[in-house]
């Protein structure tokens, strides 16, 4: 069955630092691959989608790679906020719906 | 343009009991998809509602169900309910069926207190 991984320990960065979040997924030729971020407590908010023929795409700090033959993707922050603390979501399409990953959660200390 | 909204923000219950959640999705969306949200299990999908016919169902008993209404709004329905079902419960509206390459709108959440 399909399986999404994202690394389940929460990431501890210092504020001005890049953060790479990774999300590995198998048993699965995704069309797409979406980003979400997550505040306690309240529902997650869409960040960025990359297709399948898209190598990388960006949005202001945020940049995200799609390797189909590595089966994973990576999401990374630029000059990293505290702010920017929150979990951070993949989601991958399944069967007529958005399956998600478990999450990892950033930390980034002023 | 008026996010999704959903109601009860909180809710708690006891064992044994049925509750009902409500989900307004954004005017002009269709699509209405319900997720349970738990700390070990993450994010569940549950079910999705497309123009009033449910699309897809999760890996949950039939003591979950749901139901869409004309003008879209959603709610779902747990009955006999049981400490397990203790979560956070999002829903998510979007402009065309899940699965398509588009963005899913998540309300704030209910959350499900069983006692």
């Amino acid at each position: 069955s399909q399986k999404i991984e994202q690394n389940s320990e929460a990431l501890n960065i210092q504020e001005g630092k890049t953060a790479t979040l990774t999300c590995n997924y198998t048993n699965y030729s995704p069309a797409y691959l979406q980003w979400y971020r997550q505040d306690p407590g309240r529902g997650p908010v869409f960040l960025l989608l990359i297709r399948e023929n898209e190598k990388e795409k960006r949005k202001e700090r945020l940049k995200v790679t799609f390797d189909t033959t590595l089966k994973q993707s990576l999401f990374h922050i630029t000059a990293s906020q505290p702010a920017d603390s929150a979990t951070y979501l993949c989601a991958l399409p399944g069967g007529y719906k958005l399956i998600f990953g478990s999450g990892t959660r950033l930390l980034v200390r002023p | 343009k008026a996010g999704v909204t959903q109601t009860p923000r909180y809710l708690i219950k006891t064992r044994g009991q049925q509750v009902t959640l409500s989900c307004s999705p954004i005017s002009g969306h269709r699509s209405v998809s319900w997720y349970q949200q738990t700390p070990g299990q993450g994010l569940q999908f549950l079910f999705e509602y497309f123009s009033e016919t449910q699309r897809n169902k999760g890996n949950f008993p039939g003591r979950f169900s749901g139901r869409q209404f004309s003008n879209s709004r959603s709610e779902m329905n747990v009955s006999t309910l049981e400490l397990g079902d203790s979560a956070l419960y999002l829903c998510a509206s979007s402009s065309i069926p899940s699965g398509g390459d588009n963005e899913q709108f998540f309300g704030p959440g209910t959350r499900l207190t069983v006692l």
